[in-house]
Formats: structure tokens, sequence, C-alpha cells
């Protein structure tokens, strides 16, 4: 079936440094990968979506791939902020979500 | 748009009693998913329905967890009875089919119920 793996976490990285979770799926056919976000005591929100291979999803400074030849939808960021400390979820259209990687960014 | 409209946000109750979880998805949304989620087992997918069918319930952990969507604008999750390990939040979340073949779009999350039983 099809699954989603996701980067353990958490991460801890200071302001303004580079970004990166690494999220690998496995799925029949070519579904729409996703990343979203929560932040403390919230909901999950979408960050940002790519429908098809190649295409890049961007939103808020992140950014992912879809990669078919490497099956990868790694999120990346070039400089964080505080502001980006938050629960980061890597996820396939076929309802499956990865575990979560959790990103602290100190100052 | 109000979004998902989830109530209560906190539910703290006593082993052994009736919960009742409530959702209001977006409207003109067709998909509507019930997840919980803890520290020690993360984000789980207990049921899922399509135009108010249950399409998947194998998320569900035991008899004593019950899903129903009586219409298309609203969705219940009842535990009974309720036990300490079922204490997490629980969120419920709708989306839109997008026209292909693999069904919906993105979701879209309430903002969770908080339960607490002691």
């Amino acid at each position: 079936g099809d699954s989603v793996t996701q980067m353990e976490g958490p991460v801890t990285l200071s302001e303004e440094a580079f970004l990166t979770i690494n999220c690998t799926y496995t799925a029949t056919g070519y579904p729409s990968l996703f990343w979203y976000v929560q932040y403390p005591g919230e909901g999950l929100q979408l960050l940002l979506k790519a429908t098809k291979a190649d295409d890049k999803g961007s939103n808020k400074g992140f950014e992912a791939t879809y990669r078919k030849e490497t099956t990868s939808f790694h999120l990346e960021k070039g400089s964080v902020q505080v502001s980006d400390s938050a629960v980061y979820f890597c996820a396939s259209q076929k309802v499956t979500f990865g575990t979560g990687t959790k990103l602290q960014v100190i100052p | 748009d109000a979004g998902v409209i989830q109530s209560p946000r906190h539910e703290v109750t006593e082993m052994g009693q009736e919960v009742t979880l409530r959702c209001k998805p977006i409207s003109g949304h067709d998909y509507l998913f019930w997840y919980r989620q803890t520290m020690m087992r993360g984000l789980e997918l207990l049921i899922y329905f399509n135009n108010n069918v249950p399409i998947d319930d194998s998320g569900m952990p035991e008899d004593r967890f019950s899903a129903k969507m009586p219409n298309a604008s609203f969705s219940t999750l009842k535990i009974q009875p309720s036990e300490p390990r079922d204490s997490a939040v629980y969120f419920c979340a709708s989306s839109r089919t997008s026209g292909g073949p693999l069904g919906h779009n993105e979701q879209f999350f309430g903002p969770g119920t908080r339960l607490t039983v002691l």
C-alpha cells in the first residue's frame, strides 16, 4: 500500500539557518503530495502541495519538488525564523501522513 | 468561510462515560475525516466518509468507537465507554473531490477537541 516516510525529529536550528526535512513516498500511480504545518495548540494546515511529477510547491519561503525518480518530496527553506517553529507533516493524497517532524528555531 | 468547526474544544470526563465529539465540515466538501493525535502514536486516521458514506473505518481502534454522518454538514464521533487511554486530541478534517482518479484534494482541519478521560 501507499506510504510516506519522513525524517525523525526534533530538528533544532538557529535563526536564518537552512532547513531540509526529508520525505519519501511509495505509491501506486502519482498522487498529489502535500506538506502540512501544525503550530502549537492548533490543527494542521496546508503549507504547500504538488500535483504531478516535477511540480514545485512553494509558500512562505518553503519549497518542495515532486521528484518521481527519487520518490521524494523534501521540504526546504533558505532561512528559517523563530516563527517557523512547528511540526511539519508530509502527506499523500491517498490519506497517508508521515509521522511529523518537530522543528524548533532558536534566536 | 468559517472553516471546519469542532465542538467541544475541551472535554474532561470520567472513565466509563460516553463521549460525543461533533464536527461541521466546510460547506461543499464531500469528504470528512476523523483523526486522533497523541504524543505516543502521532496522527492516526480513524475513519473517513465520502458523500456521508463511511469509506474506510479500519483505523477505528475498537467497538467502543463509532462515527456517523447523518448529513453533509454534520458528523459525530462517539466513544462508549471511554477509557483513560482514549485521552488525545481528536481532529476533524474535510476536503473536496479533486475530480481526478485519486479522489480528494487537500484537507482542511478543525481546531481539534482535547479529550481527557480520568
